[in-house]
């Protein structure tokens, strides 16, 4: 069973310092996803990880990707409190067919609030 | 592009009563997922379809449950009886698989249920 687990689960910090998320997975996997959430709306994609060492950044946000430590971060630069959010990792594994998408596992989320 | 589509966003619902909810699609996606966020559980995957066919619908958690997706452009889930533990709020997602290439999950604005 794939488990992924973030920590930490809830951050408070304030602006201008810089913070990381981790999340683990448990199973080798083609592919990960950031997401955040704002209260009371729906999930908004930041970044999709496909291979080792793979690293995308989207203003103040850098995504990376271990495959090999089944790790990806989600660096925060400088923080602003527009920042402030859930921010989800999801791990898609192969289907067993070997082809086509497969459905997402969720870490539990990371509370984030960036005090001014 | 008017991304994907659910109705209603907001149901209230008896016990025992029937529910179904409704999504649609972004035009030209051969994916469709339904996914379920609570508080204690957080985001997990019910079904999914590929091309109008279900592919896993592991998540499903008993027969209450139960998805249709009758063409491309339409799919519903359906909770008969309805039982307050399923107060939660239901995403359908959907995406356009490439291969290699990466390629998202789109959400939609979700549909809270509460089921008194």
């Amino acid at each position: 069973e794939l488990k992924v687990e973030q920590n930490p689960l809830f951050l408070s910090m304030q602006e201008g310092k810089n913070y990381t998320i981790y999340c683990n997975y448990s199973t080798t996997s083609d592919r990960l996803y950031w997401y955040r959430q704002d209260p009371g709306k729906s999930l908004e994609s930041l970044f999709v990880l496909l291979s080792n060492g793979a690293v995308k950044q989207e203003g103040r946000l850098m995504a990376s990707l271990d495959t090999k430590a089944r790790l990806s971060t989600l660096h925060i630069t400088a923080a602003v409190h527009d920042l402030s959010a859930t921010y989800f990792c999801a791990v898609e594994l192969k289907p067993p067919s070997g082809g086509g998408a497969d459905g997402l596992t969720f870490g539990k989320g990371t509370h984030l609030i960036i005090q001014p | 592009d008017a991304g994907v589509i659910q109705s209603p966003r907001h149901e209230v619902t008896e016990m025992g009563q029937e529910v179904t909810l409704r999504c649609k699609p972004i035009s030209g996606h051969d994916y469709l997922f339904w996914y379920r966020q609570t508080m204690m559980r957080g985001l997990e995957l019910l079904i999914y379809f590929n091309n109008n066919v279900p592919i896993d619908d592991s998540g499903m958690p008993e027969d209450r449950f139960s998805a249709k997706m009758p063409n491309a452009s339409f799919s519903t889930l359906k909770i008969q009886p309805s039982e307050p533990r399923d107060s939660a709020v239901y995403f359908c997602a959907s995406s356009l698989y490439m291969g290699l290439a990466p390629y998202e999950q789109y959400f939609g604005p979700g549909t809270r249920l509460t089921v008194t």
